[in-house]
């Protein structure tokens, strides 16, 4: 298996807190992304990373802040959480981008509930 | 967004019967990856299929892309409760760098 570890598992917080989710990859694969999954849409990419301090948006980044000062740590923050912010989130790495030969490996997910 | 739609949404069956699956798009792909997901834990991928009209096998498992590179299908045959959990199918998004993913196919069978 991949050594991809997300922490935490599971969190609990309330509305208008900032948290932070980590993700920390042993593979030294230079890209990372961060998906939330939630029912009835999916896996859904909120922000990637394609090297250190190089970062893109995805489809769902509102709300949402990124950093990679390491190849391999990316950090995901949410400023301000908000209820619509409950999801699994899920950070996924690969070797590289748009190889077939390159798959996503993906980490266990965080649960994050906002009250 | 290349939109990949994935049906049926949920299907249970028994143990021992044949399934498929279907991942749809209007978009050409270069190539679709499905994966399989368990409850509390991420994707794993299965395959990866490039070549329109391909078939790749995978013990029972059975994957075929379509001639015109848009659409794809997983094929079951003889269901055991192993294979239960959540196909997704992804393919190339706008970025260039990550996967768009379907909503899945949730299976569940049942002994």
């Amino acid at each position: 298996d991949a050594g991809i570890t997300q922490s935490p598992r599971h969190k609990v917080t309330e509305t208008g807190t900032p948290v932070t989710l980590r993700c920390h990859q042993t593979e030294n694969h230079r890209y990372m992304y961060w998906y939330r999954q939630d029912p009835g849409h999916g896996l859904r990419l909120i922000h990637y990373s394609y090297g250190v301090k190089d970062t893109d948006k995805g489809e769902v980044s509102d709300g949402y802040s990124v950093s990679r000062s390491k190849t391999e740590d990316f950090l995901l923050t949410l400023e301000s959480a908000t209820s619509s912010q409950t999801s699994v989130y899920f950070c996924a790495i690969s070797e590289e981008a748009g190889d077939l030969n390159s798959p996503l490996h993906f980490g266990n997910g965080t649960r994050l509930t906002v009250t | 967004t290349q939109l990949l739609e994935q049906s049926p949404q949920f299907l249970s069956i028994q143990e021992g019967e044949n399934l498929t699956v279907y991942c749809n798009s209007s978009s050409v792909f270069s190539s679709l990856q499905w994966y399989r997901q368990e409850p509390g834990e991420g994707p794993v991928l299965l395959v990866t299929v490039v070549t329109g009209g391909e078939v790749k096998k995978l013990k029972r498992l059975t994957f075929q892309f379509g001639d015109a590179r848009k659409d794809s299908s997983l094929h079951i045959t003889a269901a055991q409760p192993g294979d239960t959990g959540l196909y997704l199918c992804a393919g190339e998004g706008n970025s260039g760098y990550a996967l768009n993913f379907g909503k899945g196919t949730s299976l569940l069978v049942t002994p």
